[in-house]
């Protein structure tokens, strides 16, 4: 079974401030991981996945296998940066067509 | 390029009636995907069609079903609704479903059942 935790719903941090939301994930496979973030009355969409290694708005994320985790983070957060984040995770191995599983989501709030 | 469209936006519906719900999927992609969204369960994987072929299914009643047309436009519909059906439904396009592929997600359609 695919399980996704983030064990923060709510995360605050001032503009400027290093912020990490953090992911940690139960698969028995190859797992490959994702961020997806939905601002404000905009759609869910794709931040960035582990496949890609690529910085995305600063954000970068690390797959720590050992620990099972896929943390985001950002070293200086911006307002724009408020928003709601999920972790998300299918198999590697290319047979999961379109499924995603999803973490509950963390509630990022960066205050001015 | 025209993002995924959902209709309808909004439905209100009662117990033991059913729905169906649209998707049409960006330009040239041919793979659908649906979601459910609760506050209990958050986002859960219902189906995946490509080429009108449903590839991959999560843990959901056969109550819900789906169907996808030549044109990859894909519907979903749920028979027989529940109280806990009330959810948000989302649907996502990605050209070929494989993990490389980007899904693109719609608006969603809010269903409240009572």
């Amino acid at each position: 079974a695919q399980r996704v935790t983030q064990p923060e719903k709510l995360l605050s941090v001032f503009k400027g401030a290093p912020v990490e939301l953090k992911c940690n994930y139960s698969y028995s496979g190859s797992p490959e991981l994702f961020w997806y973030v939905q601002y404000s009355r905009q759609r869910l969409q794709l931040l960035l996945r582990h496949i890609s290694r690529e910085s995305i708005k600063g954000f970068t994320a690390d797959l720590n296998k050992g620990e099972t985790s896929f943390h985001l983070k950002k070293p200086f957060a911006q307002e724009e940066d408020s928003a709601m984040y999920y972790c998300a995770l299918t198999d590697a191995g290319g047979t999961s067509y379109g499924k995603l599983t999803f973490g509950q989501g963390t509630i990022l709030t960066v205050h001015p | 390029k025209a993002g995924v469209t959902q209709t309808p936006r909004y439905l209100i519906k009662t117990r033991g009636q059913q729905v169906t719900l649209s998707c049409s999927p960006i330009s040239g992609h041919r793979s659908v995907s649906w979601y459910q969204q609760t506050p209990g369960q958050g986002l859960q994987f219902l189906f995946e069609y490509f080429s009108e072929t449903q590839r991959n299914k999560g843990n959901f009643p056969g109550r819900f079903s789906g169907r996808q047309f030549s044109n990859s436009r894909s519907e979903m519909n749920v028979s027989t609704l529940e109280l806990g059906d009330s959810a948000l439904y989302l649907c996502a396009s990605s050209s070929t479903g494989f993990i490389t592929d980007t899904q693109y997600f719609g608006p969603g359609t809010r269903l409240t059942v009572l």
